[in-house]
């Protein structure tokens, strides 16, 4: 059964700084991972979507890597702002079988002005 | 179109009501699926229609009904639910993996 975790749980920063958010997985045969953003008591905003044949994608500050060998991935987000602060959470899509994506625990990120 | 539609946002209903949840979609997305979330938790997987079929169903309790219409809207019916089942409901779509998911911004329901 694949399992998904992200440490740490809680992560605070002041405003500027650039930071490493992680996922690990137990399972390394993936389909693809998703990272998603969620600002409190609102749904997931998809971020990046990285295939499991790539190494990263990036999008404006936001720079996903994948090493499935080793079953993790990062988020980077470069000079972080107020606005970043929200849950962060990675998925998993399975290789085989049905479409269920077995989500991460989640990072709860405040950035401080 | 890129988006997943809820509504209602917030529903407040009582245990013997009887209620429904609404989610649509205009991408052409051949799989949807409901999702419940507890605060600080990640989302859990309910239900997964797939082509207007039900192909996944978590062992949820039956007083969530779920019902798919046409390939556009998928539904929720809630009936005789329980202080616990109070939660973020949220929908999802997907057309293949190799596009991921797309989530909704969710129905706030609390059962009183």
């Amino acid at each position: 059964k694949q399992e998904v975790t992200q440490i740490p749980a809680a992560l605070s920063v002041p405003e500027g700084e650039n930071l490493v958010l992680n996922c690990s997985f137990t399972d390394s045969a993936i389909y693809n991972l998703q990272w998603f953003r969620q600002d409190p008591g609102k749904g997931l905003t998809s971020l990046l979507l990285i295939q499991s044949s790539q190494r990263e994608q990036t999008s404006g500050r936001l720079n996903a890597s994948l090493d499935k060998s080793s079953g993790r991935s990062t988020l980077y987000i470069a000079a972080s702002q107020p606005g970043d602060s929200a849950t962060y959470l990675c998925a998993v899509f399975p290789n085989f079988g049905n479409e269920k994506l077995t989500f991460g625990t989640g990072t709860r990120l405040t950035i401080i002005p | 179109d890129t988006e997943v539609t809820q509504t209602p946002k917030h529903l407040v209903m009582g245990m013997t009501n009887k209620k429904s949840l609404k989610c649509e979609q205009h991408m052409g997305h051949r799989a949807m699926y409901w999702y419940k979330q507890k605060a600080k938790k990640p989302p859990e997987l309910m239900f997964v229609y797939s082509y207007e079929k039900l192909s996944i169903n978590e062992s949820v309790p039956s007083r969530f009904s779920p019902e798919c219409p046409n390939s556009s809207l998928l539904n929720l019916h809630l009936h005789a639910l329980q202080p616990e089942d109070s939660a973020l409901y949220l929908c999802a779509s997907s057309q293949e993996r190799v596009r991921g998911y797309t989530f909704g911004s969710g129905t706030r329901l609390t059962v009183v």
